[in-house]
């Protein structure tokens, strides 16, 4: 079935250093993974997307790295600023089905 | 640009109350979502429209209707409130080319008391 889990719930790392934030998943027939922030009180927010076909992709301070044989993802936040304090969410997402399921989430805290 | 509006942003039911969450995009967005999401969890698809004239059941589909009055506006109806179904509710909107970025709402607090 469906299935994406995050390995941890909470991660604290020193303002300026870097993060990795780790889910795995489980449906190998997803075409999209994705990486969603939410700020406390808010919604999420979209943050960078990889297609099942790629291994790394990259975009301002994130790169997202997608295994496929482990069936694992990773977020990694370069230079973290107190505004990364955050939960931060994978999601995958079958084209086909046009719909998104999300994994339990990673409170990242950024410590000054 | 409003996005993707949610009202109300809190309401209180007694349980076997009804209501309905109205959630409307001004994106031109093909799919519509909604979401519920529990405390320490993640979020958790009740019903989604992948077009105009569409919905379908997501993961969590039980006690919950859906109507796409039009486009624009998705609507999430609790037909008779449980205390189960106290949780933070999301609309959410993507476009047909990439359903992957999805643009949400504020949210929906419900409590059923």
């Amino acid at each position: 079935g469906e299935s994406v889990g995050l390995h941890l719930p909470t991660l604290s790392v020193q303002e300026g250093d870097n993060s990795i934030i780790n889910c795995a998943y489980s449906n190998s027939a997803s075409d999209y993974f994705i990486w969603y922030k939410q700020e406390s009180g808010k919604g999420p927010q979209f943050i960078i997307d990889i297609r099942s076909n790629m291994d790394k992709r990259q975009g301002q301070r994130v790169t997202v790295l997608l295994n496929k044989t482990v069936k694992h993802l990773s977020l990694q936040i370069a230079a973290t600023q107190p505004g990364d304090s955050a939960v931060y969410f994978c999601a995958e997402s079958l084209q086909g089905a046009q719909k998104l399921v999300f994994g339990q989430g990673t409170r990242l805290t950024i410590n000054p | 640009n409003a996005g993707v509006t949610q009202t109300p942003k809190f309401q209180v039911l007694k349980t076997g109350q009804s209501m309905t969450l109205q959630c409307a995009q001004d994106m031109n967005h093909n799919s519509m979502y909604w979401y519920r999401q529990d405390p320490g969890m993640g979020l958790r698809l009740i019903y989604y429209s992948a077009s105009e004239g569409t919905t379908d059941k997501g993961e969590v589909p039980n006690g919950y209707n859906v109507s796409r009055l039009n486009k624009r506006e998705f609507s999430l109806r609790l037909e008779s409130a449980a205390p189960s179904q106290t949780s933070v509710y999301f609309c959410a909107s993507s476009s047909r080319v990439s359903n992957t970025e999805a643009f949400f709402g504020q949210g929906t607090r419900l409590t059923v008391v």
